[in-house]
């Protein structure tokens, strides 16, 4: 158990539907990273924050936001869903930005667009 | 942009045989590059970090080189059991300036046979 919880594990909603997606992070952990992996794709960085603010952008719809709350939650929210966004979407979380060490991943939630 | 490429071909071993997966990278030599291994379906799990000035780290019945030269990293695990198989990933940080975004390796799967 990495101590990083994701809600839910699977969902099925369809598209044009808008869904969100919640990370609770390791007790301690300051930064958040969520990732997106496609079957057979690689995992694909989205987005960081640390302490609440924003520190790193990657490859992120506009469909796509996120947010970290002062408590240190974080949400994933994906609007105007389409097929090609069914994936598994990881958070992950560091004690601080960019430390050099390990990422804790959760286990992710599945999301299924029909 | 940098970019990681790990063998994407199925390796498949004897077991107690030594496993020797590659991670080579494009531009820049990162300040530390981290190995995880992902199960299907879960969330990728810390293995090992190694630093540019590190030539080589162990732990267990893993080793992991950095050859700045080659912008390559060399994953081993000796003794291998059918436990291991799993993929394999590499990550670094996607710039040298240090941006946070963690990027990814499509990752190698091993198949250790009994």
């Amino acid at each position: 158990d990495s101590g990083v919880t994701q809600t839910p594990k699977h969902l099925i909603t369809a598209t044009g539907q808008r869904v969100t997606l919640r990370c609770s992070p390791r007790s301690g952990d300051l930064s958040v990273y969520w990732y997106q992996q496609s079957l057979d794709q690689g995992l694909q960085f989205l987005i960081q924050y640390y302490n609440g603010e924003e520190r790193a952008k990657g490859n992120i719809l506009e469909r796509f936001s996120a947010q970290q709350f002062p408590d240190l939650h974080s949400e994933l929210n994906l609007s105007s869903l389409e097929l090609g966004d069914s994936a598994l979407y990881f958070c992950a979380s560091s004690v601080q930005a960019g430390a050099t060490g390990e990422l804790f991943f959760g286990e992710g939630s599945r999301l299924t667009v029909l | 942009s940098q970019k990681i490429e790990q063998n994407s071909e199925a390796l498949n071993i004897q077991e107690g045989k030594t496993a020797t997966l590659t991670c080579n990278y494009t531009n820049y030599s990162p300040a530390y590059l981290q190995w995880y291994r992902q199960d299907p379906g879960r969330g990728p799990v810390f293995l090992l970090l190694i630093r540019e000035n590190e030539k080589e780290k162990r732990k267990e019945r893993l080793k992991v080189t950095f050859d700045t030269t080659l912008k390559q990293s060399l994953f081993h695990i000796t003794a291998s059991q059918p436990a291991d198989s799993a993929t394999y990933l590499c990550a670094l940080d996607e710039s040298p300036s240090g941006t946070y975004k963690y990027i990814f390796g499509t990752g190698t799967r091993l198949k250790v046979l009994a």
